[in-house]
């Protein structure tokens, strides 16, 4: 099936910094997610998003639609111990039937470094 | 409180053997979802309900059953069919198949 290009797949940063992911498809979608998932757990939902060029903010997180409906950037600033996990995309085309199911990226691994 | 509950969170199977996988939710939700998840992989869709005793298949329903009996449950059966078993198995659940979807916490089946 079709799978959304998410990248970087994995990042070390320091204590503060700001971190930035995106995630990229070749058709067009009308809805974002974007989620956390700890070790063993099941993903949490951090930010939805339902129209071209919103940017909504979550806390220290902040994540955008973009303009072409064919990418999502999600940043989080600050960043701090807790944030160690992954964070996966998720998209959603403008159809019914299966291609109206959430279409998922591999994940962005983030390690913090103490 | 209102969720999506998974069980077991951890399940051991000899190979063979039929497993079924529970979910239950709580939310009033139509629609429901079974994803597998490998490591350094995104979640791939199995089966997915929009309404009770309707399901249609995903991407990777090869060797999975499901059923839609309530709509509050909606449990997986990974049968001796499916020839690589082994994985972490999420379920979700979302208002209409558009809106956002919620996760539970996960059943990680290891086949023996």
């Amino acid at each position: 099936g079709q799978q959304l290009n998410q990248s970087p797949q994995s990042m070390f940063i320091q204590e503060g910094e700001d971190v930035s992911m995106n995630c990229t498809s070749s058709s067009i979608f009308n809805t974002w997610l974007w989620y956390k998932q700890d070790p063993g757990e099941g993903p949490v939902l951090l930010i939805a998003l339902y129209k071209a060029g919103e940017l909504t903010s979550n806390g220290r997180l902040t994540a955008q639609f973009g303009i072409t409906r064919k990418d999502s950037f999600l940043n989080i600033s600050a960043s701090i111990p807790s944030d160690v996990g992954i964070y996966f995309c998720a998209g959603r085309g403008n159809y019914g039937g299966s291609q109206g199911n959430l279409i998922f990226g591999k994940g962005t691994k983030l390690s913090v470094k103490p | 409180d209102g969720g999506i509950t998974q069980s077991p969170k951890y399940l051991f199977r000899k190979e063979g053997q039929n497993v079924t996988l529970s979910c239950e939710q709580n939310l009033n939700h139509d629609a429901m979802y079974w994803y597998r998840q490998d490591p350094g992989q995104g979640l791939r869709l199995i089966y997915y309900s929009q309404i009770v005793n309707d399901f249609q298949k995903g991407d990777i329903a090869e060797g999975y059953s499901v059923s839609r009996e309530k709509k509050e449950s909606f449990p997986l059966t990974v049968t001796s069919a499916q020839k690589n078993p082994t994985a972490f198995y999420l379920c979700a659940s979302s208002m209409y198949q558009n809106t956002e979807a919620f996760f539970g916490q996960g059943t990680r089946l290891t086949v023996v």
